[in-house]
């Protein structure tokens, strides 16, 4: 299955700072990207996603930037909170029948008081 | 909410035992699915299935097993335990088959094999 590359593997961000994790991709027929957060003890969980038919996608204070022809794909963190720290997963599929999901590596994110 | 509940937080076996890791959903969901996470190296998919008695290999099979005989319970089979398989293992299920069914996760199961 076709990569994505994921970075940084950690990232320290002060509170009240923007917090960015970027994710790029090979396989063009790659049509969603999520993007799942993960806290100490627990399972991932769908945090948001994104279509390539929009270039932004913004909840609260999460945001996906979406560079179709580059083929990456980021995860914006504004007014970073210590509650935001996680370890933040990527993905993409294909939206076929019986696609699966290809994870990225992951980003650990610490935001400090 | 969905709840995907996994027999065991943790689970310590010796190298060569047979070693079953359970997991059940609560949700009538179609699909469900064997993840396992390292440090390092993120979410590998070992199998999936999208029906009863249904499987299907990710990217990592080699050295597992599955079974689902009813459709709230899958489950992942070592049939001989090696110490390479000492990791986290993380169910998930998803509503139905396509993107736009999120996946949700159990809170894994960590396997030490020694």
């Amino acid at each position: 299955q076709q990569q994505v590359k994921q970075s940084p593997q950690s990232l320290i961000v002060q509170k009240g700072g923007i917090s960015i994790i970027n994710c790029a991709y090979e396989n063009t027929a790659f049509d969603y990207f999520p993007w799942y957060q993960q806290f100490p003890g627990k399972g991932p969980a769908l945090l948001i996603a994104i279509r390539p038919d929009v270039s932004e996608k913004k909840e609260g204070r999460f945001t996906i930037s979406f560079n179709k022809s580059a083929k990456q794909f980021s995860l914006h963190i504004m007014d970073s909170q210590p509650g935001d720290s996680a370890t933040y997963f990527c993905a993409a599929s294909m939206n076929s029948g019986y696609s699966t999901l290809t994870f990225g590596k992951g980003t650990m994110l610490l935001v400090s008081p | 909410d969905v709840k995907v509940t996994q027999s065991s937080r943790y689970l310590v076996k010796r190298t060569g035992e047979k070693v079953f890791l359970e997991c059940v959903q609560d949700m009538d969901h179609e699909n469900m699915f064997w993840y396992r996470q390292d440090p390092g190296l993120g979410l590998r998919l070992i199998y999936f299935s999208y029906d009863v008695k249904m499987k299907e290999k990710g990217d990592i099979p080699e050295g597992y097993s599955v079974s689902r005989e009813k459709k709230e319970r899958f489950s992942l089979i070592l049939e001989s335990a090696s110490t390479n398989q000492t990791s986290m293992y993380l169910c998930a299920s998803s509503l139905s088959p396509g993107t736009n069914s999120p996946l949700h996760f159990g809170n894994g199961t960590r396997l030490t094999v020694t």
